[in-house]
């Protein structure tokens, strides 16, 4: 059990660029969720996946934001002409099912800056 | 969602056991209480999680009240890196869950 990674960990970009985050999830698991940390906040949920079909989003994920699980395997999450409100932390999550509760393993994230 | 209500802070001393409250009084019979805890530029980690009765394992015991109202989650021998923002999260059974995070509370352990 490798855990959850992310890549890469820090982006600095400018604003109007457009960027991409990558998430592996626990080789097992066919749920993955992306989340956003900002300073000094708890993570606020933005999008979900079970397998390749992502089943839920957050109006926190406006239409400059796109997430994609191709294969059920890893993700990809794309801030498209980013804002500097876009600085924060992308975090990324896996779980399974064929649990009474959904246990959510993190990965340590991307610290995207906009400058 | 239910919510749930921690304090801000607390500090413990090293080598001594911390206790740490959750309120959430509007908890449902279906509501699992969850415990995840970050420490500094890392993400979150699951801790422990229990549904009505006391849970162990091996980082932390859950205590959970009769009335479900409230918790505590209990580290039996503070270090140092138990240094962390610890959060409390109810989450309903039988189906994949978003997480709604508070602001959790920042446990300073001194040494």
């Amino acid at each position: 059990d490798t855990g959850v990674s992310q890549d890469p960990r820090h982006k600095i970009t400018k604003r109007g660029q457009n960027v991409t985050f990558r998430c592996d999830p626990i080789s097992e698991h066919n749920r993955l969720y992306w989340y956003r940390q900002t300073l000094g906040q708890g993570p606020e949920f933005l999008t979900y996946f079970q397998n390749e079909a992502q089943l839920e989003k957050s109006r926190l994920l406006s239409d400059r934001f796109s997430a994609e699980r191709p294969k059920g395997s890893f993700s990809t999450l794309e801030i498209q002409r980013t804002e500097q409100g876009d600085s924060a932390m992308y975090l990324c999550a896996s779980s399974t099912t064929g649990y009474s509760t959904d246990t959510q393993y993190f990965g340590p994230g991307t610290r995207l800056t906009v400058l | 969602d239910a919510k749930t209500t921690q304090p801000n802070s607390m500090e413990s001393n090293e080598e001594e056991p911390v206790h740490l409250p959750c309120n959430h009084s509007t908890i449902s019979g279906t509501d699992y209480i969850h415990w995840y805890r970050q420490l500094p530029s890392q993400g979150p980690e699951y801790v422990i999680h229990g549904l009505t009765s006391n849970v162990n394992n091996r980082m932390a015991s859950l205590a959970i009240a009769e009335d479900r109202k409230s918790s505590t989650l209990i580290l039996h021998r503070a270090t140092l890196r138990d240094a962390a923002v610890y959060y409390c999260i109810l989450s309903p059974s039988g189906s994949a869950r978003q997480l709604t995070f508070g602001s959790g509370t920042q446990l300073t352990v001194l040494p």
